[in-house]
């Protein structure tokens, strides 16, 4: 099975920061990786796939790279929207895998 | 628009059986392989079990292999996940999720909560 770690797994910023969340994988998964973004109560709403392709509807301010095993997600300013926990997802091979979370808090 | 909605969740006893339902909308559902994804409470996100259009691919998770059964009926745009042998640890919020057209999970459901105590 692929893993798939992210770091860090809480992170303390505040509005206007700049963030990036780095997702490595066990082994090479390509450019299969996507990113999602999770409020609490909410389903996951997907952001970044392909690793670096921005969603339709998703602000600019998110980015994604990386290929093989590792990748970063970027957010250039941060909105008070943004204070969510990011998860990464390998879609290259069964079984599918996530990263564990990265939750993102206000400073 | 897209939309899906689970239903069928609950309150279960450990040993007992549960069916998902996911009902979809706004899209050609045969079309697009299907998703469940479960996140127990605090924790992060785990898949299940996917299966494709036309039900040829099927892939579970070894968490719940043998125990669970994905299926789809393409006739009335319906995803499901029959649960059996239920387990403590399957205690989650059930999403289901379909699969966009480049490797990525686009729409998912408002998820059902899915709760195993004796």
């Amino acid at each position: 099975d692929i893993q798939l770690t992210q770091s860090p797994s809480f992170l303390s910023a505040s509005v206007g920061d700049r963030v990036t969340i780095t997702c490595r994988a066990s082994q090479g998964i390509s450019s299969y990786l996507a990113w999602y973004q999770q409020k609490p109560g909410k389903a996951p709403k997907l952001l970044i796939y392909a690793a670096s392709t921005l969603q339709s509807g998703v602000p600019s301010r998110f980015s994604g790279s990386g290929s093989g095993t590792e990748f970063t997600l970027t957010i250039s300013s941060l909105q008070p929207e943004d204070f969510a926990t990011y998860y990464c997802q390998q879609l290259n091979s069964y079984p599918i895998t996530f990263g564990q979370g990265t939750r993102l808090e206000i400073k | 628009e897209v939309q899906l909605v689970e239903s069928g969740g609950g309150l279960v006893k450990p040993g007992g059986s549960l069916r998902l339902s996911c009902a979809a909308s706004g899209f050609t559902f045969s079309s697009y392989s299907m998703n469940w994804v479960r996140q127990a409470p605090g924790k992060g996100l785990e898949w299940v079990s996917s299966i494709s259009g036309s039900s040829y691919h099927i892939y579970y998770a070894d968490s719940v292999k043998g125990r669970f059964t994905i299926s789809r009926d393409n006739a009335k745009n319906s995803l499901y996940l029959q649960m059996n042998s239920l387990r403590d640890e399957d205690t989650a919020v059930y999403y289901c999720a379909k699969r966009g057209d480049g490797y990525n999970y686009e729409y998912w459901g408002q998820g059902t909560l899915v709760t195993v105590s004796s």
